[in-house]
């Protein structure tokens, strides 16, 4: 069964810092990964996603990564600001491409 | 406008009375997909469909029905809800033909079974 683990499940920086969020999975026989933003109360909005044969994306401030063979993911955000402040998620699709699997989340905090 | 819509948002029912969360896509989506989350416990998903009376059971069905007769619409049923499916759910939804898609979610139902 696929575990996805997200580390560390809070984070706070001051704004302009780049940041890391670190996303694993224990089965490397995936479809896709797809890095979300969830703020509170709502819904969950794609960022990126990654196919299985590809190693990065890149949106804006934005750069995920993918490394399927130690079954690692990072999104990089590059000098954060308070509006960055949510809960990412990873969730990792396996490769019949019906199960999905989802981190727990990382809830990040921006200070001005 | 492309989206997922969930109906309804809030819902406060009592144990044992039926209950159906609709959920509705105008995207011509393939793939579709009920989670609920639960803090500690994260988004675990439901039921999927990959097409047109094709469903099948994810990680936590237990309690839960699915149908899906028509390609845009997703519904939930609970036959028989209790309290332990208080929960926020979400649907979502993708093209479901090659490994670029982009899971596009509903805004959430938030359900409270007293």
């Amino acid at each position: 069964k696929q575990e996805v683990t997200q580390i560390p499940a809070a984070l706070s920086v001051p704004e302009g810092e780049n940041l890391v969020l670190n996303c694993s999975f224990t089965d490397s026989a995936i479809y896709n990964l797809q890095w979300f933003r969830q703020d509170p109360g709502k819904g969950l909005t794609s960022l990126l996603l990654i196919q299985s044969s590809q190693r990065e994306q890149t949106s804006g401030r934005l750069n995920a990564s993918l490394d399927k063979s130690s079954g690692r993911s990072t999104l990089y955000i590059a000098a954060s600001q308070p509006g960055d402040s949510a809960t990412y998620l990873c969730a990792v699709r396996q490769t019949n491409a019906g199960k999905s699997t989802f981190g727990d989340g990382t809830t990040l905090t921006v200070k001005p | 406008e492309a989206q997922v819509t969930q109906n309804p948002r809030y819902l406060i029912t009592v144990t044992g009375k039926k209950l159906t969360v609709t959920c509705s896509q105008n995207m011509n989506h393939e793939y579709m997909s009920w989670y609920r989350q639960d803090p500690g416990l994260g988004l675990r998903q439901i039921y999927y469909s990959m097409n047109v009376e094709v469903t099948d059971k994810g990680d936590v069905p237990e309690g839960y029905k699915v149908s899906r007769k028509e390609k845009r619409n997703f519904p939930l049923i609970l036959e028989s809800p209790s309290p332990n499916q208080t929960s926020l759910y979400f649907c979502a939804s993708s093209l479901g033909e090659t490994p670029n898609e982009k899971l596009f979610f509903g805004s959430g139902t938030q359900l409270s079974v007293l």
